[in-house]
């Protein structure tokens, strides 16, 4: 079993529904990064949290330490959102970040 | 430039070619990761640098493959004796913080590595 998964791998929607992608991990972390990665492009930051919830935009993520969970959703989703989205957990007292497979989300218009 | 800086992005290596990639990090991050990404998977850990130390190089697959920062700036990632199965994305990321402190991350646009 991964420390860190991801679901949906794949996720398809209509532009403009909200969409929800889970992280669960099973080891100790400091923090957990949301990143992006466009194909055939790096990877962008879009999140680093340790606790509660972060907006930026259309963009949430939110995280619970106690049940190891994470979720990252986006409003109004467009098709410019489409990308592979990675959650990844920086493992407690290391700077060692674990990654999850990623999700790869595909807006239609 | 302003962002993290990889070269080169794309490299094509026949099998047993020495290869090295280079990391050009965020100018004053003191943390380096190096990451290898296989097709449809997700980022696999290698090393970690912090300034010129290498602090942590678990995730180095094989004695072939061989990281260093001597200066602790730039970074470079060699790979002797290339085989197939190294074939992957080879991402740099950088950080401001200190170990034990998580701070954000910026990656490189990442070196292809293909080896036929």
């Amino acid at each position: 079993k991964n420390e860190v998964e991801q679901s949906p791998q794949n996720l398809t929607a209509q532009e403009g529904e909200f969409i929800t992608i889970n992280c669960s991990y099973s080891v100790g972390i400091s923090a957990l990064h949301w990143l992006q990665q466009h194909p055939g492009g790096g990877i962008v930051s879009l999140f680093m949290l340790s606790s509660g919830k972060k907006k930026h935009g259309r963009l949430i993520a939110t995280i619970n330490i106690q049940e190891k969970h994470s979720s990252l959703h986006i409003t109004a989703s467009h098709p410019r959102d489409s990308a592979v989205y990675i959650c990844a957990a920086l493992i407690q007292g290391a700077q060692k970040l674990v990654f999850g497979q990623g999700t790869r989300l595909t807006i239609n218009p | 430039g302003a962002g993290v800086s990889q070269s080169p992005r794309y490299k094509v290596a026949k099998r047993g070619q020495d290869v090295a990639l280079r990391c050009d990090p965020i100018s004053g991050h003191v943390s380096l990761f190096w990451y290898q990404q296989a097709l449809g998977q997700g980022p696999e850990f290698l090393t970690y640098f912090q300034n010129e130390a290498q602090l942590d190089k678990s995730g180095l697959p094989s004695d072939r493959f061989f990281a260093e920062r001597p200066e602790g700036s730039v970074s470079t990632l060699k790979i002797q004796r290339t085989q197939q199965e190294d074939s992957a994305v080879y991402l740099c990321a950088s950080s401001l913080v200190w170990t034990g402190m998580p701070g954000e991350l910026f990656f490189g646009e990442g070196s292809r590595l293909t080896v036929l």
